[in-house]
């Protein structure tokens, strides 16, 4: 079966410009992960969506990060305006339920100069 | 706040040997615990869970040893090869809580 696909694998931007990244879970999953991993530290939850709606996005920074997944299928991230503080690898993660076992895409790595 | 940690940052193994990386976890509520590989560009891959009411769970050269008394958590790997080169990362589940992962440990298989 196809994995979890992200795009782009690369991107580097400038601080206090927006940025956004998409995400196509594997097909059937309803449960879509977003987290933001920090060089040489472990994954960070930043929202996750059962189907379309919202599970938990606590540790979101909603004042510059918002996401989506509008269909239940698809979802994007995005930052605006970024911060230098951003520079991470963004990860998408899908799963079948809400406690089954997540696979991962290969992440964007954000750069912000 | 309670977070999952590992022992040692950085393990050196010869290859064809056992490796063994070792987690400490904080949050006595934890009830899942999994590890995951993450080799250099790429996403996390899962390797193996346990839950709670178990102490041991084997599979293909890989074993996960849970102890609950000292909080304890281990992955074993036999007869590690080249391909076993990355950052083990091991995870803690709370019962309605969402995964808290550790920094990492990085593997590295010499020859």
């Amino acid at each position: 079966e196809a994995g979890v696909a992200q795009s782009p694998r690369y991107k580097i931007i400038e601080k206090r410009q927006s940025v956004a990244f998409w995400c196509n879970p594997i097909s059937g999953h309803a449960t879509l992960y977003w987290y933001q991993q920090i060089l040489g530290q472990g994954p960070k939850l930043l929202i996750q969506f059962q189907n379309n709606g919202v599970v938990d996005d606590s540790q979101l920074p909603k004042d510059r990060f918002s996401a989506e997944r509008l269909k239940g299928v698809d979802s994007t991230l995005k930052i605006q305006p970024a911060k230098l503080e951003d520079s991470a690898v963004y990860l998408c993660a899908s799963s079948f339920g809400r406690a089954g076992q997540a696979f991962f895409g290969q992440g964007t790595r954000l750069t912000v100069v | 706040g309670e977070s999952v940690g590992l022992h040692l940052p950085t393990l050196s193994v010869q290859e064809g040997d056992n490796s063994i990386i070792n987690c400490a976890y904080s949050n006595s509520a934890s009830d899942y615990f999994i590890w995951y590989k993450q080799e250099s560009g790429k996403g996390p891959q899962f390797i193996i869970d346990i839950r709670s009411n178990m102490d041991k769970r084997q599979g293909q050269r890989v074993t996960v040893l849970l102890n609950k008394t000292v909080k304890h958590l281990s992955l074993q790997i036999a007869a590690t090869q080249p391909g076993d080169s990355a950052v083990y990362f091991c995870a803690e589940k709370p019962s309605n809580y969402q995964l808290i992962w550790g920094a990492g440990t990085k593997l590295i298989i010499k020859p």
